[in-house]
């Protein structure tokens, strides 16, 4: 069935260090895809997006490039501050009005 | 600016008692939907709504039940809580497949 599968966290990065979160969904069609974050004892905020394939989504520094050929949606920052410390959730919409989400990656910044 | 508001930050019920979890949301969208989230298991669908009266059963709609009486409402309903429903619960309202779901701040529950 559908499903999406994130990089295993927690990430720990010292500041102005590179990230990279692993996604990579399996689905029937063309779905849409999501990258959310989640700040300490917040719900979850859109962080970008992308509908179809090679669309490339970016946000606050934060980018991910949709790939059909390899049904992945990897997330990247060139250099992270100690704000980016979250929770991150790939998702995609694959096909319905549903969402299905990653377990989550908990990445730390220190200064 | 875009809002879903959940009744309550914080909640401590006891086994068995009957929990009522309250979201509104003013962007007029058809959809609405609960989750739980939980360490390590992401967020899980519990039910969802596409139109007033109207709900589907998501993936661990067990021990749960929801109402949509008016389009800007929806309730989740534990009938008889118990200590494994212990959680963050995550009320988001959308309106289109390729929208995206906006969500409130959630609702950390605990069962004694």
């Amino acid at each position: 069935g559908d499903s999406v599968t994130q990089m295993e966290g927690p990430v720990t990065l010292s500041e102005e260090a590179f990230l990279t979160i692993n996604c990579t969904y399996t689905a029937t069609g063309y779905p849409s895809l999501f990258w959310y974050v989640q700040y300490p004892g917040e719900g979850l905020q859109l962080l970008l997006k992308a509908t179809k394939a090679d669309d490339k989504g970016s946000n606050k520094g934060f980018e991910a490039t949709y790939r059909k050929e390899t049904t992945s949606f990897h997330l990247e920052k060139g250099s992270v501050q100690v704000s980016d410390s979250a929770v991150y959730f790939c998702a995609f919409g694959p096909g319905d009005y549903k969402l299905s989400f990653g377990a989550g990656t908990t990445v730390t910044v220190r200064a | 600016d875009v809002k879903v508001t959940q009744s309550s930050r914080y909640l401590v019920k006891r086994t068995g008692e009957k929990v009522f979890l309250e979201c509104v949301q003013d962007m007029d969208h058809e959809n609405m939907f609960w989750y739980r989230q939980d360490p390590g298991l992401g967020l899980r669908l519990i039910y969802f709504s596409y139109d007033v009266k109207m709900k589907e059963k998501g993936d661990i709609p067990e021990g749960y039940s929801v109402s949509r009486e008016k389009k800007e409402r929806f309730s989740l309903i534990l009938e008889s809580a118990s200590t494994n429903q212990t959680s963050m619960y995550l009320c988001a309202s959308g309106q289109e497949r390729s929208q995206p779901q906006h969500f409130g701040d959630g609702t950390r529950l605990s069962i004694l």
